[in-house]
């Protein structure tokens, strides 16, 4: 069974530019986050999905953070324009329903914002 | 924000030592969960411990909880290099929380 899978692996960008980094879940896995990992610090939760529905986005900076989770499935998380304490690993994981919060992770999408 | 606090936040240990890592949290949980991620890499989920659970035991590891200090405990038996990695506690309920980690060390 294919696992968590994302991308880019890897991106290097200007500020102010935009960059968008896209997650390919666990087949069935209805439950879906983002989280952000800084340089030696635990993930922090950005935004949890349940379907389509982002039941928790509290954490979500919306003034330049968005995301999306189309037909349940996939999802896409954008930032517009990046700034430079955006750098980080943008990790995506997922679910089953009715679990018990096991999360399985991706290999995460690391930023560089020069 | 994040929900769990580890100690040490550093751990070096020669192979065959057995490491300890603490972990403490705020609020009420469903469950805690120990992850490790090895450098540059996803997390990957190593043992699951129910709130109304007190030991669990997989392998060479073995975890604690106590939920009336908000606490829980990793021990790695007969560490090996291979065990060199980051290690996060994480607390469930509705969603997940993690700590800051212990990067763990184990030298051949």
């Amino acid at each position: 069974e294919a696992g968590v899978v994302q991308s880019p692996r890897y991106k290097i960008i200007e500020k102010k530019q935009p960059v968008a980094f896209w997650c390919n879940p666990i087949s069935g896995h209805n439950t879906l986050y983002w989280y952000l990992q800084n340089l030696g610090q635990g993930p922090e939760l950005l935004i949890r999905y349940e379907n389509e529905e982002a039941v928790d986005d509290s954490q979500l900076p919306k003034d330049r953070f968005s995301a999306e989770r189309l037909k349940g499935v996939d999802s896409t998380l954008k930032i517009q324009p990046a700034e430079l304490g955006d750098s980080a690993v943008y990790l995506c994981a997922s679910s089953p329903v009715r679990g018990t919060g096991e999360l399985f992770f991706g290999e995460g999408s690391r930023l560089t914002v020069l | 924000s994040q929900q769990g606090e580890e100690d040490p936040q550093a751990l070096s240990i020669q192979e065959g030592e057995n490491a300890t890592m603490n972990c403490s949290y705020k609020t009420s949980i469903n469950n805690l969960q120990w992850y490790r991620q090895n450098s540059g890499r996803g997390l990957v989920h190593l043992i699951l411990i129910r709130s109304n659970e007190r030991e669990k035991h997989s392998g060479r590891l073995r975890v604690t909880l106590d939920t009336s200090k908000k606490s829980s405990s990793l021990l790695i038996t007969a560490s090996r290099a291979a065990d060199t990695a980051s290690y996060f506690c994480a607390t469930y309920n509705n969603d997940m929380r993690f700590g800051a980690g212990t990067r763990l060390t184990v030298k051949p």
